[in-house]
Parts: structure tokens; sequence; C-alpha cells
């Protein structure tokens, strides 16, 4: 089946910096979704990227499908955007295969 | 407010004991999923329902049941459960497949005793 890698495993930032999360998929998938896990558990979806680029605030994604990967960028970091990302892809129309996730811990 | 409701928040049951799982939606969406989440494995899709009366399999159906017989609604059935199905689960809901953005409930906390 499709393999969803996503790296870095850990990250750690200080308030105000900047950081790249990359979601590499090994075969070609109908659509592809960014999603947030904080603390308390609760899943919210950032993105829904298929393919090409979108930005909501702080946070944009851009997703190459030709080349199989996706990257999640995150300006100006905060305490609040601590948690797991996660990027999900689709295939086969209607299965869903998550990532393992990116830990992300942003200290003031 | 839109949203997807689970309950109960958290259950501890013992071994064999059957437990339903509810999962309502209040966006009039077609397609509804479960996944559970366990620590080093991720999310993994366990059954998914593209409209009333359409289930189908995902990734880790086995020991698990479903039915969709209204839309807004998609119970998650654990007919005998065991130890190994300790675990966080999910229940999202989109309005059209995996083709517009996936919602999730607030997860249910199983412990199977």
């Amino acid at each position: 089946g499709i393999q969803v890698e996503q790296s870095p495993p850990d990250l750690i930032l200080q308030e105000g910096a900047n950081s790249t999360l990359r979601c590499n998929f090994s075969d070609s998938v109908n659509n592809l979704q960014w999603f947030h896990q904080n603390p308390w558990g609760q899943l919210i979806n950032l993105f829904y990227i298929p393919s090409g680029t979108k930005q909501n605030g702080r946070l944009s994604a851009t997703t190459v499908a030709t080349e199989r990967y996706s990257l999640l960028y995150i300006s100006s970091s905060q305490t609040t955007d601590s948690g797991v990302y996660f990027c999900a892809v689709g295939y086969n129309t209607d299965k869903l295969i998550f990532g393992t996730g990116t830990r992300l811990q942003v200290f003031p | 407010e839109a949203q997807v409701t689970q309950n109960p928040r958290y259950l501890i049951t013992v071994t064999g004991k059957k437990l339903t799982v509810t999962c309502s939606q209040n966006m009039n969406h077609e397609y509804m999923s479960w996944y559970r989440q366990d620590p080093g494995l991720g999310l993994r899709q366990i059954y998914y329902s593209m409209n009333v009366e359409v289930t189908d399999k995902g990734d880790v159906p086995e020991g698990y049941k479903v039915s969709r017989k209204e839309k807004r609604n998609f119970p998650l059935i654990l007919e005998s459960p065991s130890p190994n199905q300790t675990s966080l689960y999910f229940c999202a809901s989109s309005s059209r497949g995996l083709s517009e953005k996936l919602f999730f409930g607030s997860g249910t906390q199983l412990s199977v005793l």
C-alpha cells in the first residue's frame, strides 16, 4: 500500500521562529490534507491541498503532486502552534492514509 | 454550530461486553468514517461510509461493526471488545468523500480491561 512519511519527527522552536514540515508519499494520490492535533487531542483540519499552494494566516502549504511531496510552512510560531501535525493522503477515492506526524513544541 | 459529536468521551469496559460509540454530524455530510489512534502507529481507518446504507472497510476493520441508517449518525459497535482495542477513537465527516475537508469529532478514549 501507499506509504506516507513525515519529517522531521520532532521539532523544538522558540516563539517567533519559522519552520517547514515535509510529507512524502510513495504513489499517486487523489487528495492530501494537513491536520493539527492540539495538546488536548483535538484534530483540526488546516488545509485540503491536492496540488498547488494555499495560505491561511501564518500557515501555508504547497503540494507538488508530480514529485510526491507536500510542505507545511509555519511562520512566526506561537506556543499555541504546539502539538502534532499530520498529513493524510487519499487514494482509491475513499480511503485516507495518515503519516506518523511531526511533533512540534514551541517555547516562549 | 457545525460539529461532529462523539459520545462518550471516555469509556472503561471489560473484555467481551458489547459497546457502542455514537457519532453524529449536523452538517448534512455524505461521508463519515472512523479512525483509531495508537502510539507509534498514528491514525488508521476502521470503516467509512459514502452515504446512507453504504459502508466499507478501512485498513483495520476486524472486531468492529458500523451501520449508517441515517445520514447524520454513524455508530461504531464493538460486539466483543478485547484489550487490543484499547485506543483513542475518532469519528470524522466531510460533505463529499475525500474531495473535501475532513472534520473530526473530539475523540473517545476507550480502555478494555
